[in-house]
């Protein structure tokens, strides 16, 4: 089991550029998150998949969009991004109930210049 | 909205000695789930203890356990017996009972020192 993985690890943009983080979790979990961690926080939500075919706003979603691709894949878009969007992103699946844990990703670094 | 604080940026402590880790949170909830996370250099997160709102009785997971008092809105962490890959951020996290969001408080580094 590889568990939750992500794709970059790492990536520098300039302002304006478009780019596609993909994520895939091999558990057979129903939900899927996408988290941002900046300096000194905590991670925060940006958007999550309740299930295959949904996906819901979290705290932070401006700027992003989401693809809930299958089961396995919820990908998220920056279409034009921002120096705001330099950040830890993170990528989580869990099953479905709230003591459930999540399982993170190992993280993807972006820089936006 | 919730919000969970975690008021110690950093602690040190003894190779073997314990350490205690504070978290309050604010909600106006009564059933909820609460976790500390760990997540060491490698950046990856890892769960290392969970705690259901309604259960009275403190979760323990081996050297680590919890302090959770409901009417204080309070839930320390505690690692007996510290080593030296507990050296790591660890976060505190709320969830509601009828929720998928966590809430992450803004870390405590610990620094677990030879």
């Amino acid at each position: 089991n590889a568990g939750v993985t992500q794709t970059p690890k790492f990536q520098v943009l300039k302002t304006g550029q478009s780019m596609t983080l993909q994520c895939a979790q091999d558990m057979n979990h129903n939900s899927m998150y996408w988290y941002r961690q900046d300096p000194g926080m905590g991670l925060r939500l940006i958007y999550y998949s309740a299930s295959e075919g949904t996906t819901d706003k979290g705290e932070v979603p401006n700027g992003y969009n989401v693809s809930r691709l299958n089961k396995r894949e919820f990908s998220l878009r920056l279409e034009s991004a921002a120096p705001s969007q330099t950040s830890v992103y993170f990528c989580a699946s869990s099953r479905t109930g709230s003591y459930n844990e999540q399982f993170f990703g190992p993280g993807t670094r972006l820089t936006v210049l | 909205a919730q919000t969970v604080t975690q008021s110690q940026p950093e602690m040190s402590v003894q190779e073997a000695e314990t350490v205690t880790l504070s978290c309050t949170y604010d909600t106006s909830e009564n059933n909820y789930y609460l976790f500390w996370y760990k997540q060491p250099p490698s950046r990856q997160m890892i769960l290392v203890i969970r705690q259901e709102a309604y259960k009275q009785q403190n979760a323990t997971e081996n050297r680590f356990s919890v302090n959770f008092q409901k009417a204080a809105k309070s839930f320390s962490l505690k690692i007996s017996d510290s080593q030296l890959g507990d050296t790591a951020m660890y976060f505190c996290a709320f969830r509601k009972a009828a929720g998928n969001k966590l809430t992450f408080g803004g870390g405590t580094r610990v620094l677990v020192k030879p």
